[in-house]
């Protein structure tokens, strides 16, 4: 069964601070994709990043870079001199790829609350 | 803005009563999913629909429906409605059943059962 984890419930750092958000996530399928999603205060839910199975390179936007290692089952989201814009729930989620029915719908973990101190 | 619109964006009714949440997916996007947020069980999907037909259903309720109509866009029918059904619902909408089709999310319809 597909499985997410984020231990950390609650992260908080002052601004200009890099931050590490960790995700381990659990799956038997060798296809699979990974998402983060961040939901502001506002609510809704805007998506981050996706990365398949298959591509274990690292992936950098701007402030934001994801680490996706096969070995740890892991994919965790760094925010270098974060801001308190980026103030969110961060969510890490998983899919699994099936021949017939092409996907299954998303696996969330529970989710990050960062805070970042001005 | 994702291009998903969910009605209403609140909704408070009282217990056992009957609600139904409506959502509008992205032009062109032929999936829809509804998932359910709430403080002790976190993000859960609920039901997926692809071009009108249920494809995948996950923790819904009996007491919860779901369908997508010709037009696409979807319902949920949420019946006597109990406190613990007090959530944030989203739905999101994808182009088509590939697992690498990005998700895209409304802004949810927040339910308040008293």
């Amino acid at each position: 069964a597909q499985k997410v984890t984020q231990a950390q419930t609650e992260i908080s750092v002052v601004e200009k601070e890099d931050v590490t958000l960790d995700c381990v996530y659990e799956t038997r399928d060798t296809t699979y994709y990974l998402f983060w999603y961040k939901q502001p205060p506002s609510g809704e839910l805007v998506f981050l990043i996706r990365r398949n199975s298959f591509d274990e390179q690292n992936e950098i936007s701007g402030r934001y870079s994801w680490n996706f290692q096969k070995s740890t089952s892991s994919f965790n989201f760094t925010i270098t001199a974060s801001q308190v814009v980026d103030s969110a729930v961060y969510f890490c989620a998983l899919s699994e790829a099936e021949v017939d029915s092409g996907n299954t719908p998303l696996v969330f973990g529970k989710g990050t609350r960062l805070s970042v101190i001005a | 803005d994702s291009g998903v619109t969910q009605t209403p964006k609140h909704l408070i009714t009282a217990t056992g009563q009957r609600v139904t949440l409506r959502c509008s997916p992205r032009s062109g996007d032929l999936s829809v999913y509804w998932y359910q947020q709430s403080l002790d069980q976190g993000l859960q999907f609920l039901i997926q629909y692809y071009n009108g037909e249920e494809r995948a259903k996950g923790n819904i309720l009996e007491r919860f429906s779901a369908q997508q109509f010709p037009d696409l866009h979807s319902e949920l029918n949420l019946s006597s409605l109990e406190l613990g059904d007090s959530a944030l619902y989203f739905c999101a909408s994808s182009l088509g059943l590939a697992v690498y089709n990005e998700q895209f999310f409304g802004p949810g319809t927040r339910l308040t059962v008293l």
